[in-house]
């Protein structure tokens, strides 16, 4: 069964800190995919990045970057130079490409408070 | 850019009603899905639909559930008798399909539902 675990519930900086974002995942498959999904306060998911099992290269885009280590099941998310937009909550989502349906299991979120 | 709409964005209902909620996926994707969010827990998946049929489906998706593409563009979920523990927001999803990779889901804004 596939379980996504996100530790941190909330964490709170001060804009301009940097914030990492902890997801471990478990599964049973070789072939998955892990996304990262942001929450705004206005409710909406959006779509921030999808990664397969066998693509481990770190990835960045703006101020976004992604740590991606099958060694240790992690999938952390890295938002440099925070800004007080960047709040939201942020979930971790995996799916087993051997499931019949492309279901995403979520991680339960972390919630990031960005002060000015 | 073509996005996921949802209507209504809040429907209040009694228990024990059926209630429809709408979503008009991307135009070109294939793979159709809801999942539900009660308020301030994890994103939980219902069901996944592809080639009119459903694809997989979780344990909340029971005999009071049931999904539809009545035409080319609309896909509903129906639930026939509501309980108070319904009372969630409701999110419709699209993704693509390519040979066997799993893409990303791009969600609608969500139904909030109420059951009184």
């Amino acid at each position: 069964a596939q379980k996504v675990t996100q530790a941190q519930t909330e964490i709170s900086v001060v804009e301009k800190e940097d914030v990492t974002l902890d997801c471990v995942y478990e599964t049973r498959d070789t072939t998955y995919y892990l996304f990262w999904y942001k929450q705004p306060p206005s409710g909406e998911l959006v779509f921030l990045i999808r990664r397969n099992s066998f693509d481990e290269q770190n990835e960045i885009s703006g101020r976004y970057s992604w740590n991606f280590q099958k060694s240790t099941s992690s999938f952390n998310f890295t938002i440099t130079a925070s800004q007080v937009v960047d709040s939201a909550v942020y979930f971790c989502a995996l799916s087993e490409a051997d499931a019949a349906g492309n279901k995403l299991t979520f991680g339960g979120g972390t919630r990031v408070l960005v002060k000015p | 850019e073509p996005e996921v709409t949802q209507t209504p964005s809040h429907q209040v209902t009694q228990m024990g009603q059926e209630v429809i909620l709408r979503c008009v996926p991307i135009s070109n994707h294939l793979y159709f899905y809801w999942y539900r969010q009660i308020l301030g827990q994890k994103v939980e998946f219902l069901v996944s639909f592809y080639n009119n049929e459903i694809s997989e489906k979780s344990e909340i998706f029971d005999d009071q559930f049931s999904v539809e593409r009545p035409d080319g563009s609309n896909f509903t979920l129906k639930i026939r008798s509501t309980k108070l523990e319904d009372s969630a927001m409701y999110f419709c999803a699209s993704s693509e399909v390519t040979g066997t990779s799993i893409h990303e889901q791009y969600f609608g804004p969500g139904t909030r539902l109420t059951v009184t």
